[in-house]
């Protein structure tokens, strides 16, 4: 199946800068959606961009999908400490359960 | 309206045990997924189910691990003769459609978890 990797693994930011994440897929798409994880509970889910989308907004958070280059890039602006939490990308597709990588895990100090 | 829940919040059980976790999804959602997720990891697909058919069980880990759902409703992951490999939190998601193999054509909603932990 494949798989979303999440780039860093760890980002440790001021509050008040912008946080970018990134998300790396092997094969093909349909979707691929963004979560959010506060102390190793439930998801929240955050975007879902299709495969003919290249760009979405959502308030702070903008998302990017550049399908040539199989990958996608999370920004969140104007950080707060309230968005410190571990940040996965879910990729789908054809055939394939969606699949999650191991997070970005995600610092922000007020 | 209601969002997914589960049950319980916490388990913790003796080696050998077995265990059932509990799931309830949103309701008229077609899909539920069950998930695994160790400590400081990403999430291990384990099952899903179209409907109360689960036409893919390649992720469960070994023959201790089951899971049924009543149409398309309540699911169980039963987990028998517990060992300490399997602590980690079991997240249940549930969506409104799904595509063929199980391909997610629609959001995902989480479960809070069940966080189990094996001495």
């Amino acid at each position: 199946s494949q798989q979303g990797e999440e780039d860093p693994q760890a980002l440790s930011i001021q509050e008040g800068e912008n946080a970018t994440m990134n998300c790396s897929y092997k094969t093909s798409i349909n979707n691929l959606q963004w979560y959010r994880q506060n102390s190793g509970r439930g998801l929240v889910h955050l975007i879902l961009i299709r495969s003919n989308e290249r760009e979405k907004h959502s308030g702070r958070l903008r998302v990017t999908l550049d399908t040539s280059k199989k990958s996608s890039s999370l920004l969140i602006t104007a950080s707060r400490a309230a968005d410190t939490a571990s940040y996965f990308c879910a990729t789908s597709g054809g055939s394939y359960i969606p699949t999650f990588g191991r997070g970005t895990s995600l610092i922000v100090h007020p | 309206g209601a969002g997914v829940s589960q049950s319980p919040s916490n388990k913790v059980t003796e080696k050998g045990k077995d265990v059932e976790l509990r799931c309830d999804p949103i309701s008229g959602h077609t899909a539920l997924y069950w998930y695994r997720q160790r400590l400081g990891q990403g999430l291990e697909f384990l099952i899903y189910f179209q409907g109360n058919s689960a036409p893919d069980k390649s992720g469960l880990p070994s023959d201790r691990f089951s899971a049924e759902r009543t149409g398309e409703s309540v699911s169980t992951l039963t987990i028998q003769r517990t060992q300490q490999e399997d602590s980690a939190v079991y997240l249940c998601a549930s969506s409104l459609l799904v595509g063929a193999g199980g391909a997610s054509t629609d959001t995902q909603y989480f479960g809070p978890g069940t966080r189990l932990t094996v001495l």
